[in-house]
């Protein structure tokens, strides 16, 4: 299976940053990634697909980049609503696989 | 609304099964897969397995190969995923995830449920 290893594991910023986000893959993906955002008891939410596409409905401040084994997911300017655990998961090979997560909290 | 509806929390005990359902609103149920993804506490997201609703075909992860189960009812929109012989292991938030028909690759999930808690206790 392929490994996602995203980092940092955490992160604490100020309302108004800009905050990035990692994801590795173990090997190569092509531009078969997803990021989702997670908040406690509520649903899972998809923010991006095909590394760079922004899901119907999602403010234009999630963009995503990368191709291959490296990608980052970028808010460009954090709000307390962003307050939540993102997670990348591939779709290349099978099975599906999931990074770890990041947890963002505000200052 | 465009949802996925998830039955209630459930507690087994070790060798036990459960029936977790998930009812989609809001769109053709017919023009998506529909794939069940858990989440034991502190831990990450595994892929369980999906179902094809227009023709109930299946595809399981190995490692659920012969516990688990999925069915679908077209007439209601719901998904059902069954896994046997619980073992405390199990324990975890079960999600079921839509994911469009892919043109290429495989499947991401761009509508998840909210996730049914089921807690394997004896």
């Amino acid at each position: 299976d392929i490994q996602m290893t995203q980092s940092p594991s955490s992160l604490s910023a100020f309302v108004g940053d800009r905050v990035t986000i990692t994801c590795r893959a173990s090997q190569g993906i092509g531009s078969y990634l997803a990021w989702f955002q997670q908040k406690p008891g509520k649903a899972p939410k998809s923010l991006i697909y095909s590394a760079s596409n922004l899901q119907s409905g999602v403010p234009s401040k999630f963009s995503g980049s990368g191709s291959g084994t490296d990608f980052t997911l970028t808010i460009s300017s954090l709000q307390p609503e962003d307050s939540a655990t993102y997670y990348c998961q591939q779709y290349n090979n099978y099975p599906p696989t999931f990074g770890g997560g990041t947890k963002v909290e505000i200052k | 609304q465009v949802q996925l509806v998830q039955s209630g929390a459930e507690v087994k005990k070790p060798g036990a099964s459960v029936k977790v359902s998930c009812q989609a609103s809001g769109y053709t149920f017919t023009s998506y897969y529909m794939h069940w993804v858990r989440q034991a506490p502190g831990q990450g997201f595994e892929w369980m397995g999906m179902i094809n609703p227009p023709s109930g075909s299946t595809m399981y992860a190995q490692r659920f190969q012969g516990r688990v189960t999925m069915t679908r009812d077209t007439s209601t929109s719901t998904v059902y995923m069954d896994l046997s012989t619980l073992r405390f292991e199990d324990t975890a938030l079960y999600y079921c995830a839509r994911a469009p028909v892919p043109a290429a690759g495989l499947w991401y999930f761009d509508l998840w449920g909210r996730g049914t808690l089921v807690t394997v206790s004896s």
